[in-house]
């Protein structure tokens, strides 16, 4: 059965530090993996894409890595803002076209304090 | 270019009622999908359509959830009668995936956040 789960389930920082987020998936074909960023009472925007071939993507403050052999992913915030406080979901898709599906973690719950 | 659509944002409805939701994608995105989302947990497939075609519908309760996507545009979810369970964000996307696509990109509406008392 495909899973993807995410650590830690919350988070508290506060404002300019760093932090990491864990995404470990069971996912087979592996076609690419995404991070998706979902501000509350708003649905889910993606930040980053990867596939097999690529392990480090950034995107501004975010820097996604994925690790294809030991099938983990981890997304790396940057000098947090108050803006970042939100759930970070982890998106793992098999196959392709419309046969492909996609699994998705339960997400991080991120809260950036001043 | 607009983004994907859902009314209403909010509804209350007691148990056994009945309700629907309504869904606008992007405009030329043939899939279309339904998903429910419990607080602290991820969205959860209900039903995925290319065009006015059922793709999957496995994790659908066909007891009480109904779905259609006439025409092939916008596509309405329906429950009845609703549960105190079914009390959850449903969130609509779409992406433009085709047969060679497997990118996978899919663009969320807000949402809408039903309560069952």
């Amino acid at each position: 059965k495909n899973q993807v789960e995410q650590s830690p389930q919350s988070l508290i920082i506060l404002e300019g530090k760093n932090c990491t987020l864990q995404c470990n998936y069971t996912v087979s074909p592996f076609s690419n993996l995404r991070w998706y960023k979902q501000d509350t009472g708003r649905g889910p925007v993606s930040l980053t894409i990867m596939t097999f071939s690529e392990n480090t993507k950034s995107n501004g403050r975010y820097t996604a890595t994925l690790d294809a052999d030991t099938k983990q992913s981890s997304l790396h915030i940057t000098a947090s803002q108050l803006s970042d406080s939100a759930s970070y979901i982890c998106v793992v898709s098999s196959g392709g076209g419309s046969a492909g599906k996609s699994t998705f973690g339960d997400g991080t719950t991120l809260t950036v304090k001043p | 270019e607009a983004g994907v659509a859902q009314s209403p944002r909010y509804k209350i409805i007691e148990k056994r009622q009945s309700v629907a939701f309504w869904c606008n994608p992007i405009s030329g995105h043939a899939t279309l999908y339904w998903y429910q989302q419990i607080l602290g947990q991820g969205p959860k497939l209900l039903i995925q359509f290319q065009n006015n075609g059922v793709v999957d519908d496995s994790q659908l309760p066909k007891d009480r959830f109904s779905a259609e996507r006439l025409k092939g545009v916008d596509s309405t979810l329906k429950i009845q009668p609703a549960k105190l369970e079914d009390s959850a964000v449903y969130l609509c996307a779409s992406s433009s995936r085709g047969l060679s696509d497997s990118y996978n990109e899919q663009f969320f509406g807000p949402g809408t956040r039903l309560t069952v008392l």
